[in-house]
């Protein structure tokens, strides 16, 4: 049972749009959502992380939407460029638990 | 600073050969971690470890042991390898609960 559902799988924006990644979560214990992005042939590499006492939280290009009431969170970037195009996670856990739950990814593509 | 180092990078196996994956951080972490990456599904934890001397089951056990050799040091072996099993195992450290996981580059698996 998938408990992070991630959407949509793929993206293809062009140079400067905003693409928007989507997530919903189903357990009311989760307290930290973070973002991962990862490069082909990389780990993946913390972007940037909301908890649910914020609605918004940005750093530079990159913004974290969280809606406690709806269960869903999302990632915005800002005049996305083609060195954003990579696959991004979304993900959350219970603080005082150790293990991080993913959900299935975003390949996006930032067409120059 | 090398961060999370994962041997081997590449690895191809037949079906039933055994073989341990390393995984080695050098920031002093706590909490490491073996996951899987599959198209589709995301990063699927395999197993954990809290602390030195503790391991614990993720989503997706079967098949697989684990050794927490030291603080440093945190090892996946595959017993009796399968095709289920090929894909990309990431090792990655956390230092604490308020901090993301640092992860290695991968280790790219191919059971024939």
């Amino acid at each position: 049972q998938q408990q992070v559902k991630q959407s949509p799988q793929s993206l293809i924006v062009q140079k400067g749009g905003i693409p928007i990644i989507n997530c919903a979560y189903e357990n009311t214990a989760f307290d930290y959502f973070p973002w991962y992005q990862q490069f082909p042939g990389k780990g993946p590499a913390l972007l940037i992380a909301i908890r649910p006492d914020v609605s918004e939280k940005k750093e530079g290009r990159f913004t974290i939407s969280f809606n406690k009431s709806a269960k869903q969170f999302s990632l915005h970037i800002m005049d996305s460029q083609p060195g954003d195009s990579a696959t991004y996670f979304c993900a959350a856990r219970v603080t005082s638990g150790s293990r991080l739950t993913f959900g299935e990814g975003t390949q996006l593509t930032v067409n120059p | 600073n090398a961060g999370v180092t994962q041997t081997p990078k590449f690895q191809v196996l037949k079906t039933g050969q055994s073989m341990t994956l390393q995984c080695a951080q050098d920031m002093n972490h706590n909490s490491m971690y073996w996951y899987r990456q599959d198209p589709g599904m995301g990063l699927r934890l395999i197993y954990y470890s809290a602390s030195e001397g503790t391991t614990d089951k993720g989503e997706v056990p079967n098949g697989y042991n684990v050794s927490r050799l030291n603080k440093r040091e945190f090892s996946l072996r595959l017993e009796s390898a399968a095709p289920s099993q090929t894909s990309v195992y990431f090792c990655a450290s956390r230092r604490g609960e308020r901090y993301g996981y640092t992860f290695g580059s991968g280790t790219r698996l191919t059971v024939v």
